[in-house]
């Protein structure tokens, strides 16, 4: 069975600091890989997903993430946050195919950004 | 393009009650999750669907049914509601596994109280 792990929980960053959220999954085979952001009362939106090719994605919002298959991981960074970044992230994973495919989530990391 | 569509958004429940919620999709998606969300759990699968008329177990399957009689709908029901099931519910659809693009898009949610 698929599993991912988000190391964060909670973090707290000034306006301007860097970013960096861990995501670690546990599947053997070929897998998808995404992040999904959801701010304050809403929905999750996808930031960004990594299917093959560049492991380094690039979504919106000026986040990236870089697959490191050796690592099992999936880390998602932004050089800068912004007082609109406060949201919770999720990490997820699709591995398997047919009935197989689903997608699995982390427990979350919440990101307060302070001004 | 109305994407995924919840209904009812609010609803409150006395134990022992039953209730459906409504996911509807207009993106001609094959797959179809049902997944809640609980605070530090992350989203957890409950139960989904990979095309008309199947079904299949997710994470959290207990306490649960679910029915895919046309592509487009994904209903959940509570047969008899508990308060363990006081959560927000988010419904999700994407296509298959193995074509370029199988994010997930989500609905707006279900927070359901039970008590």
């Amino acid at each position: 069975a698929q599993s991912v792990s988000q190391h964060n929980h909670h973090v707290i960053l000034s306006e301007a600091a860097s970013l960096e959220l861990g995501c670690n999954y546990s599947y053997g085979g070929t897998v998808n890989l995404f992040w999904y952001v959801q701010y304050p009362g809403q929905h999750l939106q996808l930031l960004l997903k990594y299917f093959s090719g560049d492991p380094l994605v690039k979504g919106i919002k000026g986040f990236e993430a870089e697959f490191i298959k050796s690592k099992f991981s999936f880390n998602l960074r932004k050089p800068s946050v912004q007082w609109s970044d406060t949201a919770e992230y999720f990490c997820a994973v699709n591995g398997g195919a047919g009935t197989a495919s689903k997608l699995t989530f982390g427990t979350g990391t919440r990101l307060q950004v302070t001004l | 393009n109305a994407g995924v569509t919840q209904t009812p958004k609010f609803r409150v429940l006395k134990t022992g009650q039953s209730m459906t919620l409504l996911c509807a999709q207009d993106m001609n998606h094959e797959y179809m999750y049902w997944y809640r969300q609980d605070p530090g759990m992350g989203l957890r699968l409950i139960h989904y669907s990979v095309g008309e008329g199947t079904t299949a177990k997710g994470e959290v399957p207990d306490g649960y049914n679910v029915s895919r009689l046309k592509k487009q709908n994904f209903l959940l029901g509570l047969e008899s509601a508990a308060p363990s099931q006081t959560s927000v519910y988010f419904c999700a659809s994407s296509p298959p596994r193995g074509r370029t693009n199988t994010e997930a898009f989500f609905g707006q949610g279900t927070r359901l109280t039970v008590v």
